[in-house]
């Protein structure tokens, strides 16, 4: 069945270095792609999608790529924030509407 | 905006007793969802909904039943909470079609006492 692998539960840095959260899957076809940040206390919220090989997804800052030949759509972000802390998810979707998440990432920003 | 709300925020309930979450969208979505997420882990499907009066059955249906009697309100009931059932639960809404992202509530915490 289809699935999503996150493979870092947790990623620490330090104010302006550079993040990449690695997230790879297993689809048939060309499911949508996505990655969704939760905050404490709050649902998660969509930050971008990609729907294609080769398309770059981003939003705040953050940004990922379409990788159909690796099965991957790695976050990345070159200078993390404090205010950047938060849980990352990344999801997919598939073409019977099926949603598929990550176990997420805990992203621990130090100032 | 796009809005999805969930009641209650929090709960307390007694094993055993019965226990009914609440959710209601108005971004006149037809997918409606309901996850639970425990304390460092993530998000697990446990039932959902394309229309009204029809509900699905998601990765983790045992011990819960869900509701859908408008496209507006979909509802998760415990029948016979149980202390594993503490968790934070939180409802989806969301336009048909693969390419589009999910709206989520704020949640609702429930502890199983």
């Amino acid at each position: 069945g289809d699935s999503v692998t996150q493979t870092e539960g947790q990623v620490a840095l330090s104010e302006e270095d550079f993040l990449t959260i690695h997230c790879n899957y297993s689809a048939s076809g060309y499911p949508a792609l996505f990655w969704y940040v939760q905050y404490p206390g709050e649902g998660p919220q969509f930050l971008f999608r990609a729907s294609r090989d080769k398309e770059k997804g981003s939003s705040r800052g953050f940004e990922a790529t379409y990788n159909k030949e690796a099965t991957s759509f790695h976050l990345q972000k070159a200078s993390v924030q404090e205010s950047d802390s938060a849980v990352y998810y990344c999801a997919l979707s598939d073409y019977n509407n099926r949603i598929f998440f990550g176990d997420g990432t805990q992203l621990v920003v130090k100032p | 905006e796009a809005a999805v709300t969930q009641s209650p925020r929090s709960k307390v309930a007694v094993t055993g007793g019965k226990v009914t979450l609440s959710c209601h969208q108005t971004n006149n979505h037809d997918y409606m969802y309901w996850y639970r997420q425990d304390t460092g882990h993530g998000l697990r499907l446990i039932h959902y909904s394309y229309v009204a009066d029809s509900t699905e059955k998601g990765d983790i249906p045992d011990g819960y039943k869900a509701s859908r009697p408008s496209q507006e309100n979909f509802s998760l009931i415990l029948e016979l909470a149980s202390l594993s059932q503490t968790a934070v639960y939180f409802c989806a809404s969301r336009r048909t079609g693969a390419s589009y992202e999910q709206y989520f509530g704020p949640g609702t915490r429930l502890t199983v006492l």
